[in-house]
This record gives C-alpha cells, sequence and structure tokens, in this order.
C-alpha cells in the first residue's frame, strides 16, 4: 500500500535560519508531487508541484523553493526564514488518471519563526 | 486561470437541517472536481469526485457546468460531519483548493 511521510511534525526556527522540510512517498512510482501552506482563512494554497525528478513549478513568488531530488522525495527549502514563513505546510502525492485524480496528504509540520 | 471559490468560511447548522457548501469554479477545459474534507485531528482525505456521481456518508455534489458550480448537499447533518471541508480541481499537472468552508453541526 501506498503511505506518504512528512517530517518534522513540529519545527522552531529563528528567523534568518535556513528550512528543509522532507516528503517521501512509498509503494507507488512516478507520482505527482505537490506542497501545500494551510491558514486560517486562505484556505489550502499551492505552494509547489512536481510530474517529475526535478520538474518543479511553482505557484506562488516566495521566500520558499521546492527541489525533487529522487523520484518520491520532494524538499521544500528556504535560505533565510522570515516571520510571515510561519504555517502550517502539507506535502501530498497523486497519480493522474482521467477522472481518478486523489491526492494523499501528509500528516504536516507545524513551522513557527521566531 | 484556474481559480476555486468557497464563499462561506463557515456554515452553522442543526442536526437533521439540510447542508449545503457552496463551490464555484473558473477553468478554460473540462474540470475535474473533488470534495476534501477534514476532520478534526485526522489527515485531509478525498470526499467525493464529480465523475464518480457517488454519494458519500450521504454527501452528493453535482456539477453545473452552466453555473460553474459544484456545490455539497447533504439532506439531513449529523454532528460527525463536523468538519472542514475543501472543493478542489484538477488541472494539468496540479490540484487546487478553494479556501475551506467549516462545517459546524450543532445537537
Amino acid at each position: 500500500s501506498q503511505t506518504i511521510h512528512q517530517w518534522p511534525a513540529t519545527l522552531v526556527q529563528p528567523v534568518g535560519s535556513p528550512l528543509s522540510l522532507e516528503c517521501t512517498v512509498e509503494g507507488t512510482s512516478n507520482p505527482n508531487l505537490y506542497w501545500y501552506r494551510q491558514a486560517a482563512g486562505r484556505g489550502l494554497q499551492l505552494l509547489f508541484y512536481s510530474v517529475g525528478i526535478g520538474q518543479i513549478s511553482s505557484e506562488v513568488p516566495q521566500n520558499l523553493s521546492a527541489s525533487r531530488p529522487q523520484d518520491r522525495q520532494f524538499i521544500l527549502s528556504s535560505k533565510k526564514l522570515l516571520l510571515s514563513d510561519s504555517g502550517f505546510y502539507l506535502c501530498a502525492w497523486s497519480v493522474l488518471g482521467r477522472g481518478n485524480t486523489e491526492a494523499f496528504f501528509g500528516q504536516g509540520t507545524r513551522l513557527t519563526v521566531v | 486561470a484556474q481559480r476555486v471559490t468557497q464563499p462561506e468560511k463557515l456554515l452553522s447548522v442543526f442536526k437533521g437541517a439540510p447542508v449545503e457548501l457552496k463551490c464555484n469554479y473558473s477553468y478554460s477545459g473540462s474540470p475535474e472536481l473533488f470534495w476534501y474534507v477534514q476532520y478534526s485531528r485526522q489527515r485531509l482525505q478525498l470526499l467525493l469526485r464529480h465523475i464518480s456521481r457517488e454519494s458519500i456518508k450521504g454527501f452528493t455534489a453535482d456539477l453545473n457546468k452552466g453555473e460553474t458550480s459544484f456545490h455539497l448537499k447533504k439532506p439531513f447533518a449529523q454532528e460527525e460531519d463536523s468538519a472542514m471541508y475543501y472543493c478542489a480541481l484538477s488541472g494539468p499537472g496540479k490540484l487546487i483548493f478553494g479556501q475551506g468552508t467549516t462545517l459546524q453541526v450543532k445537537p
């Protein structure tokens, strides 16, 4: 069966420090991968998505970047965190098929920048 | 551009009352639409997809291309339906969500 792992669950980082959140998927190959930020009042905002290794699409300009070094690994990074980067980050995967696009979500990471 | 709009942040109803969570979308192609649900302390999960035309936990949703809507309905709300509901639209390579609606079912 397929599973998705996202870590850490919580993270407190000082302003200006780097960030690396990791997400891995098991039990499937060539998934579409996504990073979202969930914020009250703003819903689930798509940050990045990837349809293959090394292929990253950014949805919103921001202080973050994403990479996909392996087929089932998706990393969210920042060189210098800002206070506004605080939030709840979700990783997800799906395998596209006509009418069968179900996305599966990780447990999320609560990031607090202090 | 792809867009999903859920106009209500919070919908509060009494148990047994009908529920309608609104969703409107903007998409130039043939849309694939979904409803996802997040119960307290659980992961976000798929509730239903328009192409299946299914009823899940008593919920149904009909795609109305003329009104570009995909509203979620249930004739009689239950307390266990209280959760955050997201409407989602699948496009080339990506999946975008609306702002979400919190459904609160009061006893």
